[in-house]
């Protein structure tokens, strides 16, 4: 079974444009979360999308956002890149579908450097 | 309040010793508890999941969970170097997953 799948591995974007980051969560898996990890912050949790509807969001601006396709495949994207936005981010898929919490599963990450 | 707090290190274990790492939240209503190893340079790596109080073990690793004191902790026998890691414990409700600052673990052979 293919694991969670993050493209593309590495980015390189100027202050002011904009950026897609997409992650393929594994097969059967509905439940897609995105997260910010910077040496400074740490893992820092951007939002959650269940059956192409995001359930959760964490306290980023509105430059931030995401979606889901019926696929269960995710897009985020980040308009006007700041130099702050760099940093990788993860995206991790979870077999869940409502009641108990279920193990998520990290993809390999996309390495965003603002420049 | 952080609302994963974990002491971020660095702890330095010899090999063969018992690691001891900790892990407190703020929400008293979470419901799952995980324990995430994270290499350098690599993506976080589930090694353990607990969702009841007491003690979950699996190989070298024992999780402890004690709801009533809001605390998660995470043992590791015999520690080797390849335990050289970040460990990060994670906390959920609603499928809606926190991560502590994360501690860095060093095995000194």
């Amino acid at each position: 079974k293919a694991g969670v799948t993050q493209t593309p591995r590495y980015l390189i974007k100027t202050r002011g444009q904009q950026v897609t980051l997409s992650c393929s969560p594994i097969s059967g898996h509905r439940s897609v979360s995105w997260y910010q990890q910077t040496p400074g912050q740490g893992l820092q949790f951007l939002f959650e999308y269940f059956s192409e509807t995001q359930r959760n969001k964490g306290n980023f601006p509105g430059r931030f956002s995401g979606r889901q396709f019926s696929n269960s495949r995710s897009e985020m994207n980040v308009s006007t890149l700041e130099l702050g936005d760099s940093a990788l981010y993860l995206c991790a898929s979870s077999p869940w579908t409502g009641g108990e919490n279920t193990e998520a599963f990290f993809g390999q990450g996309t390495r965003l450097t603002v420049v | 309040q952080k609302e994963v707090e974990q002491n971020s290190g660095p702890l330095s274990v010899p090999e063969g010793a018992i690691a001891s790492l900790n892990c407190t939240y703020s929400d008293r209503v979470s419901q799952s508890f995980f324990w995430y190893r994270q290499y350098s340079g690599k993506s976080p790596e589930l090694i353990m999941s607990i969702y009841s109080n007491g003690d979950k073990e699996d190989g070298r690793f024992t999780a402890q969970l004690n709801k009533a004191s809001q605390y998660v902790s995470l043992l590791i026998r015999d520690s080797q170097p390849s335990d050289s890691a970040t460990y990060l414990c994670a906390v959920s409700r609603n499928n809606d997953m926190r991560f502590g600052a994360g501690t860095r673990l060093t095995v000194k052979p």
